[in-house]
């Protein structure tokens, strides 16, 4: 009965490699996210996606590309891996409540990726 | 973009002791929530602030909102060995939720 799971836990892969992490909800939720936590734990925002929209960092390279088949999934591909994409990797949705109020996030598990 | 900022970034506490985590962020937003995560795990959600003045509690956390300072608390009272881990704080912009740099909280017997 898990709520929000990602897949792989871990994935460890060579630079210049693609590869990709999915995520799916079972909470029925609008929107979904997809966070990226360096080694200082620091969280950043990568993508939201909701029914309308995909909104994109600019910040974020584009070798990374999230694809979302429906809305219970996002998942996110990599390409041209680097080494500075080492991180642990969070899927999150939420509900978009009244007065563009969202719930909480709800967090997977993370997906450790490892580019050697 | 919205920034959040936690002070302190470290902290190490004796059990028994009181602390204070603050977390200010740079614009008006009025939905605040505070997040737990331990080592190698998930984030869980502690709390959600939605208006000015609000106030929750659960066991010997407390969270405050102050919106007109851009400024939300978290108390601990009497802290115990099993609230160590990272604390982070959010705040929600459009339907994006941008977090603060967390504390890491050590509780020492």
């Amino acid at each position: 009965d898990t709520a929000v799971s990602q897949t792989p836990k871990y994935l460890v892969t060579q630079m210049g490699n693609d590869k990709s992490i999915k995520c799916e909800q079972n909470l029925g939720h609008d929107t979904m996210y997809w966070y990226k936590q360096d080694s200082k734990k620091f969280l950043k925002i990568m993508f939201s996606y909701n029914n309308k929209e995909l909104i994109i960092n600019e910040t974020v390279p584009n070798r990374f590309s999230p694809k979302s088949p429906d809305k219970a999934h996002l998942n996110l591909h990599i390409n041209s891996l680097e080494l500075g994409d080492s991180a642990v990797y969070f899927c999150a949705s939420s509900q978009e409540l009244a007065g563009q109020l969202n719930s909480p996030l709800h967090f997977g598990n993370g997906t450790r990726l490892t580019v050697t | 973009e919205l920034k959040v900022e936690q002070n302190p970034l470290f902290l190490s506490m004796q059990e028994g002791k009181n602390y204070t985590i603050y977390c200010n962020y740079s614009t008006t937003s009025d939905r605040l929530y505070w997040y737990r995560q331990d080592p190698g795990k998930s984030l869980e959600s502690l709390f959600v602030l939605l208006s000015n003045g609000a106030v929750k509690q659960e066991g010997r956390l407390m969270a405050s909102l102050d919106t007109k300072a851009r400024l939300s608390t978290l108390h601990i009272t009497a802290a115990v060995h099993d609230l160590s881990a990272t604390y982070f704080c959010a705040v929600q912009g459009g339907n994006q939720f941008y977090f603060g740099t967390g504390t890491s909280l050590t509780v020492i017997p």
